[in-house]
């Protein structure tokens, strides 16, 4: 089954800048998503067609795409960004979907 | 905007089938932008989806949980519906309900339900 392969965890300094992958087989095909997600809450969509960002998004997250593999930025770290971030794309046959595994990031 | 909301019992013994509901509001489940879908997170772990649903009642199920899944939607309660056969431990998660957003090409969750724990014990 297809696989979407997160870091497990990315730590950086308060005010650096956090890059998380995120790589599958069908990333050049289908756009990936991303989701933020604090503990005890639903996901919350950051990105979205691969570097698209919602309205009431900080301009600090953005994201690209190279190949099989798709990246989520946040310049300018801080405290409340602190979360797990998963990916999130189509399968092949574009209906189906799936997740990464999630990555943490912790602000140190 | 678009609220979901699940329902349904928090407690499933061993091998029964559980059963939750998304009611939808502020929106029509008609709406021919989205699929609507269901996404699982076991404590401590990463989303899994489950499966979606059009309002036509097409389907798209996870081919790992396919064989025990069902994903009906009632287009005049304005809700949809997921039971998972069989169930186990394995099962334990919080279960989500989300719309799927196919506009224009783009693939995504823009709203969430707020969650619901599903424990599986006897």
């Amino acid at each position: 089954s297809y696989e979407l392969t997160q870091p497990p965890s990315v730590s950086v300094a308060p005010g650096q800048t956090a890059r998380i992958t995120c790589s599958g087989d069908a990333l050049p095909k289908q756009y990936a998503y991303w989701y933020q997600q604090k503990p005890g809450q639903a996901p919350v969509l950051v990105i979205y067609k691969d570097s698209e960002r919602p309205s009431g998004i900080p301009e600090r997250f953005s994201g690209s795409s190279s190949g099989t593999t798709v990246t989520l930025t946040i310049s300018g770290v801080q405290a409340e960004d602190e979360a797990d971030y998963y990916c999130q794309s189509a399968d092949s046959s574009g209906h189906g979907v799936v997740f990464g595994g999630g990555t943490k990031l912790t602000v140190l | 905007q678009l609220q979901l909301q699940e329902s349904g019992p928090g407690l499933v013994k061993p091998s029964e089938t559980l059963s939750l509901t998304c009611a939808v509001s502020g929106g029509s489940i008609n709406n021919s932008i989205y699929y609507w879908g269901w996404i699982r997170q076991p404590p401590g772990k990463g989303l899994e989806w489950i499966g979606s649903i059009y309002y036509s009642g097409r389907t798209y199920y996870n081919p790992s949980l396919m064989s025990r899944v069902t994903i009906s939607v009632d287009t005049s309660k304005n809700q949809f519906s997921l039971k998972l056969s069989s169930v186990t431990a394995a099962d334990t998660a919080v279960y989500y309900c989300a719309s799927l957003n196919r506009y224009s090409g783009t693939y995504h969750f823009d709203y969430w339900g707020q969650g619901t724990l599903v424990t599986v014990s006897s």
